[in-house]
C-alpha cells in the first residue's frame, strides 16, 4: 500500500497565482515525520520542511505555508503568490518505522510549472 | 560545509554490463542512504548503512545489486548485471545519525548519478 499519496501528478499555474499541493499520507505509527522537498531541474534534492506527528502547528515561511491535519492524514503546501522560480517537482514524505532506520518514504511527486 | 559528493553524475552502459557509483557524505555523518529515483517518481530507499553496518536493505535487489561502507564514510553501490529497469537516478543522502521516536536527524542529499542502460 502506498504511504505517501500526492494525486496530482502536475499542476499549471500563472506566476501570482496562489497554489496547493496536495499530500495524504498513512501509517500506524503515533510517532511519525513528515517533509516536504523540492527538486528543481538540476536534480538535487531541497529539504523544505519537517514536521512531527505531535506538532500539529501550521507553519508559514515567507510566501510556504504548510497544513497538516491528523484527523484527515494530510499535510499539504500552499505557494502563495508563485514565482517562475517555483517551478520544479516537489514531493511530500514520511519517515515511520516501517524502515527500521526511519529512512523516507515518499510520494510520486507534483510538478509544478508557473508560467510568466 | 560541504555537502554530500557522488561521482559519476551521468554513466551510459549497454544492458548487462556493471557500473558502479561512488557517494561521500558530509564528515561525521553516521548514516548513509542509497536511494533509487526513476523517472516520474519519487526516491526508494535502497539501503541505508549505520557507521558500516547495514540497518536496512529490505528493497535492495540482491541478485543484482550490491553496496558497501567499509570504513564508514564512502559508500559504493554497485549493479552487476544491469537492466533496462535499472535505468535512474541514484541519490545518496547522509544524516548525523539514523532517525528514531524521539527525534529525527534531517537527510541531506547528493545530486545523484544518472543512470542510462542501453
Amino acid at each position: 500500500a502506498q504511504k505517501v499519496t500526492q494525486a496530482q501528478t502536475e499542476i499549471s499555474v500563472v506566476e501570482k497565482e496562489d497554489v496547493t499541493l496536495d499530500c495524504v499520507y498513512e501509517t500506524r505509527d503515533t510517532t511519525y515525520y513528515l517533509f516536504w522537498y523540492k527538486q528543481p531541474p538540476s536534480g538535487e534534492l531541497v529539504f523544505l520542511i519537517r514536521r512531527n506527528s505531535f506538532d500539529e502547528q501550521n507553519e508559514i515561511s515567507g510566501r510556504y505555508s504548510w497544513n497538516f491535519q491528523k484527523s484527515t492524514s494530510s499535510f499539504n503546501f500552499t505557494i502563495t503568490a508563485s514565482q517562475v522560480v517555483d517551478s520544479a517537482v516537489y514531493f511530500c514524505a514520511l519517515s515511520d518505522t516501517s524502515n527500521s532506520g526511519y529512512a523516507l518514504n515518499f510520494g510520486k511527486g507534483t510538478s509544478l510549472l508557473v508560467t510568466p | 560545509e560541504a555537502g554530500v559528493a557522488q561521482s559519476p553524475r551521468y554513466k551510459i552502459i549497454e544492458k548487462r554490463q556493471s557500473v558502479a557509483f561512488w557517494c561521500n557524505p558530509i564528515s561525521g555523518h553516521a548514516t548513509l542512504y542509497w536511494y533509487q529515483q526513476i523517472l516520474g517518481q519519487g526516491p526508494k530507499l535502497l539501503i541505508q548503512f549505520q557507521n558500516n553496518g547495514v540497518v536496512d536493505d529490505s528493497q535492495l535487489p540482491k541478485d543484482r545489486f550490491s553496496a558497501e561502507r567499509l570504513k564508514g564514510v564512502d559508500s559504493t553501490l554497485k549493479i552487476q548485471p544491469a537492466k533496462l529497469e535499472d535505468s535512474a537516478v541514484y541519490l545518496c543522502a547522509s544524516s548525523q545519525t539514523s532517525g528514531g521516536p524521539s527525534s529525527y536527524n534531517e537527510q541531506f542529499f547528493g545530486p545523484g548519478t544518472r543512470l542510462t542502460v542501453l
